[in-house]
């Protein structure tokens, strides 16, 4: 059983571009989440994806944007890059629905790619 | 909002020693807290759960308890290895149905042999 998978590994980018990074949930899972880790820091959250529609949204400018396709795969577009953006990019999913019993909000997290902007 | 403090790293210890990383959180509500560990070079693996008050998490070794009254989610473990040396992440999630994990900053453990 693959976990969540996620590509590329690593990525080098000027200032002013544009990037995608794709991400594959394990399976059986539908939702897909995006966090951002500067080094040195915690892991941010920068949006949720669920039934092919943004749920949710962290604190993160509009040049952020995503993606969900059928498949439960997802994209993360980064527009008009800046140098602040170098970070580990992680890519988590997880199941909406969990039965009866309270969700545990459970996820699990792909190994990232790590953008670097110069 | 909902916050996540963890004790202040990074922290060195000698193999076999007894391991306490705090972790306190802020939160409206009854979040869901989680323990998760990240390796040099790779992405975050979760270590334990709990989702209610009381429970205790534990998972290789390690443990922690949900504890409302104090806000807190301390990891622990008796006898460390080398192998444990890692970034541990406190977290939360479950604010008002919300799936979103809300990170503390994370710890640096090393272990020496």
């Amino acid at each position: 059983d693959a976990g969540v998978t996620q590509s590329p590994t690593h990525l080098i980018k000027t200032r002013g571009q544009q990037v995608t990074l794709r991400c594959s949930p394990k399976s059986g899972h539908d939702t897909v989440s995006w966090y951002q880790q500067a080094l040195g820091q915690g892991p941010q959250f920068i949006f949720q994806y669920y039934e092919e529609e943004e749920r949710q949204r962290g604190n993160f400018p509009d040049r952020f944007s995503g993606h969900q396709f059928p498949n439960y795969s997802s994209e993360l577009n980064v527009n008009a890059l800046l140098l602040g953006d170098s970070a580990l990019y992680l890519c988590a999913s997880s199941s909406t629905f969990g039965g009866r019993q309270r969700k545990t909000y459970e996820q699990y997290f792909g190994p990232g790619t790590r953008l670097t902007v110069t | 909002g909902n916050s996540v403090t963890q004790m202040e790293g990074p922290v060195t210890l000698s193999e076999e020693a007894f391991l306490t990383i705090n972790c306190t959180y802020t939160a409206t509500g009854y979040p869901s807290l989680f323990w998760y560990v990240q390796y040099p070079g790779e992405g975050l693996q979760l270590l334990l759960k709990a989702t209610k008050a009381d429970d205790k998490g534990s998972n290789k070794g390690f443990e922690a308890t949900y504890r409302k009254e104090t806000t807190s989610f301390h990891l622990e473990k008796g006898s460390v290895q080398v192998s444990d040396s890692a970034v541990y992440f406190c977290a939360l999630s479950g604010i008002q149905g919300a799936q979103k994990l809300v990170f503390g900053q994370g710890t640096r453990l090393t272990i020496n042999p």
